[in-house]
């Protein structure tokens, strides 16, 4: 049972360059959501989809997209990294409903130079 | 909106000593509260959870309980280990659902 998938763990950009960190579940979870970590701050909520197709804003979406095409797969696109966005990345699914917790990935470690 | 607030740490305790970390909310209508713990190099895993007012969560020795007149949800565990060492996370579901919402997280060192 694999659960939430992130891929890579361990990424170093350069500043103006584009990557997608990858995102997958096996659970057939309807929510998923990229988070970022970094200390002090605790987890803030990039963006989140309530299912295929459907994706909206968090609390910090700018230099982000993302997209849904599948209940499985949940990309975040970096647009043109900014050493601002060095940061840990995590990735959760979870089933519908408001008592449902959310599952992690491992995180991806992104440092941007 | 609705947020989440706990202890500042970090927090170190000797072996077998009890442990409390405080969480309080702030939400519209009736969230599900969660406890989450994080291990050095990984990701967040559910510790425990309550759903309703005055539910206690509880899984390896630790309890949380749901005080709805308090707003709190805060989590203990009667004797620590030294493998508790870990950051601990407190959050909340919005009504919908669609959203979590966390501390900051607190972390935790437990010396032998």
């Amino acid at each position: 049972n694999a659960g939430v998938t992130q891929t890579p763990k361990f990424q170093v950009l350069k500043t103006g360059q584009s990557m997608t960190l990858q995102c997958a579940q096996d659970m057939n979870h309807e929510y998923m959501s990229w988070y970022r970590q970094d200390p002090g701050m605790g987890l803030r909520l990039i963006h989140y989809s309530v299912g295929a197709g459907i994706t909206d804003q968090g609390e910090v979406p700018n230099g982000y997209n993302v997209s849904r095409s599948t209940t499985e797969d949940f990309p975040l696109r970096l647009l043109s990294a900014a050493p601002s966005q060095t940061s840990v990345y995590f990735c959760a699914s979870s089933s519908k409903g408001s008592n449902q917790p959310q599952h992690f990935g491992d995180g991806t470690r992104l440092s941007i130079l | 909106g609705d947020s989440v607030t706990q202890m500042e740490g970090p927090v170190t305790l000797s072996e077998e000593a009890f442990l409390t970390i405080n969480c309080t909310y702030t939400a519209t209508g009736y969230p599900s509260l969660f406890w989450y713990v994080q291990y050095p190099g990984e990701g967040l895993q559910l510790l425990l959870k309550a759903t309703k007012a005055d539910d206690k969560g509880s899984n390896k020795g630790f309890e949380a309980t749901y005080r709805k007149e308090t707003t709190s949800f805060h989590l203990e565990k009667g004797s620590v280990q030294v493998s508790d060492s870990a950051v601990y996370f407190c959050a909340l579901t919005s009504n919908t659902g669609n959203q979590f919402y966390f501390g900051t997280g607190t972390s935790l060192t437990v010396i032998p």
